[in-house]
């Protein structure tokens, strides 16, 4: 069965800290990966996608790496700021069934 | 360019009745997938089309259906509604079928009393 865990569930964390975020997967076979932020109530917004073929990919203060051989995905955020404040979500889709799978995503507060 | 449109925002419907939930795509794109989003949870795939063709469905009973129009947006069916379907729909786009590259709509609430 294809799962996709997010541990912590929740993480709090003063301003200016470094923080790392992971995402753990037990099939191996994706097609991509992608990390999302989800603000309350609101829809979600696309932060990084990882081919199956890379093993990272930056964007500004965000890097997110891929290991498939451990099945694990971790999202790095850099110098922390209250405005990173959200739910972040790993979603992977696997080209074997055409499905997209999420996990219950980390909510992540920033603390001034 | 106009981002993901859904409608309606919220809604209130109750038990046994029937819903029909809308999605228009960003111009340009042909790939529409539809989530459903329960309180604490991450969003649970539904379906996706691509060229107006199911291209992928999860595990969600057949009282859940869609469809994507000529111009590429598309309904989300939902009949004989239970409490427990109850939640955020999420559709999303990409301009070809998959997961990348998608863009979210800011989702419909459903209530269901």
């Amino acid at each position: 069965k294809q799962e996709v865990t997010q541990i912590p569930a929740a993480l709090s964390v003063p301003e200016g800290e470094n923080l790392v975020l992971n995402c753990s997967f037990t099939d191996s076979a994706i097609y991509n990966l992608q990390w999302f932020r989800q603000d309350p109530g609101k829809g979600l917004t696309s932060l990084l996608l990882i081919q199956s073929s890379q093993r990272e990919q930056t964007s500004g203060r965000l890097n997110a790496s891929l290991d498939k051989s451990s099945g694990r995905s971790t999202l790095y955020i850099a110098a922390s700021q209250p405005g990173d404040s959200a739910t972040y979500l790993c979603a992977l889709e696997y080209s074997s069934a055409s499905k997209i799978i999420f996990g219950s995503g980390t909510r992540l507060s920033i603390r001034p | 360019d106009a981002g993901v449109t859904q409608s309606p925002t919220h809604l209130i419907k109750t038990r046994g009745q029937h819903v029909t939930l809308r999605c228009s795509p960003i111009s340009g794109h042909k790939s529409v997938s539809w989530y459903q989003q329960v309180l604490g949870q991450g969003p649970q795939f539904i379906f996706q089309y691509y060229e107006k063709e199911e291209r992928g469905r999860g595990n969600f009973p057949d009282r859940f259906s869609a469809r994507q129009f000529p111009n590429y947006s598309s309904e989300l069916n939902v009949n004989a509604l239970l409490l427990g379907d109850s939640a955020l729909y999420l559709c999303a786009s990409s301009l070809e079928g998959g997961l990348g590259e998608q863009f979210f709509g800011p989702g419909t609430r459903l209530t269901v009393l």
